[in-house]
């Protein structure tokens, strides 16, 4: 175990479905991460937050919102996806945000299946 | 743009053999390269770490190596097991930049 936990560890949503993903880090971190992982691509960096507050949105559709209530919970809330969404999201969490020797700790992920 | 390459996509081989993975990238002003590994089910977890400044890293059976002027690296595994089959992601962190860009990852199964 990482020290990362998400939930639900496997999600089937319709198109106009809304749901939410959570992931939480016991590890005092400061740093927050969401990732996309589609088969035969790399993991792609959708957000990043630092101390509750987002510094990192890599040109990431509105249908994707996430949320930092605090520095231990990330959540990213969904709705009407499209199938082309149908990935591997992880989460992972950093001590900081910025240092060159940081390393991230991830989650187990959530999989999420479009129809 | 930074690109992170690695090669074979997938590789089977039998247990005890050793073995190399290679990931490259096309920019070498990077803060360090990161080797990953994924089982099926479950994130990432970070096997070695190599700073800009470092040739290589070594953990038990696992060494890592960093040409940066090539836009090279290479994780070598010694006496490979069965517990070793896994997906193996190598990451860069671009200078100027804090964010890792991956590979698309190496599947390694090793066959008792």
């Amino acid at each position: 175990e990482t020290g990362v936990t998400q939930t639900p560890r496997h999600l089937v949503m319709g198109m106009t479905n809304k749901k939410s993903l959570k992931c939480e880090q016991h590890l005092g971190h400061n740093a927050m991460y969401w990732y996309k992982q589609s088969a035969k691509k790399p993991l792609e960096l959708m957000f990043v937050y630092s101390l509750e507050e987002r510094v990192e949105n890599n040109s990431v559709p509105s249908r994707f919102s996430p949320e930092c209530p605090n520095s231990s919970h990330l959540f990213l809330h969904l709705h009407t996806l499209q199938p082309e969404d149908s990935a591997l999201y992880l989460c992972a969490s950093s001590q900081t945000w910025g240092g060159m020797q940081e390393t991230q700790y991830f989650g187990p992920g959530t999989r999420l299946l479009v129809l | 743009k930074q690109e992170v390459t690695q090669i074979p996509a997938a590789l089977s081989v039998p247990e005890g053999e050793n073995l190399v993975l290679n990931c490259s990238f096309t920019d070498s002003a990077i803060y360090n390269l990161q080797w990953f590994r994924q089982d099926p089910g479950k994130g990432l977890t970070s096997l070695l770490l190599i700073q800009s400044s470092q040739r290589e890293q070594t953990s038990g059976r696992l060494n890592a190596s960093l040409d940066k002027s090539s836009g090279r690296s290479t994780l070598y595994i010694a006496a490979s097991q069965p517990g070793d089959s896994a997906t193996y992601l190598c990451a860069v962190t671009p200078m100027g930049t804090y964010k890792y860009i991956f590979g698309t990852g190496t599947r390694l199964k090793v066959l008792a």
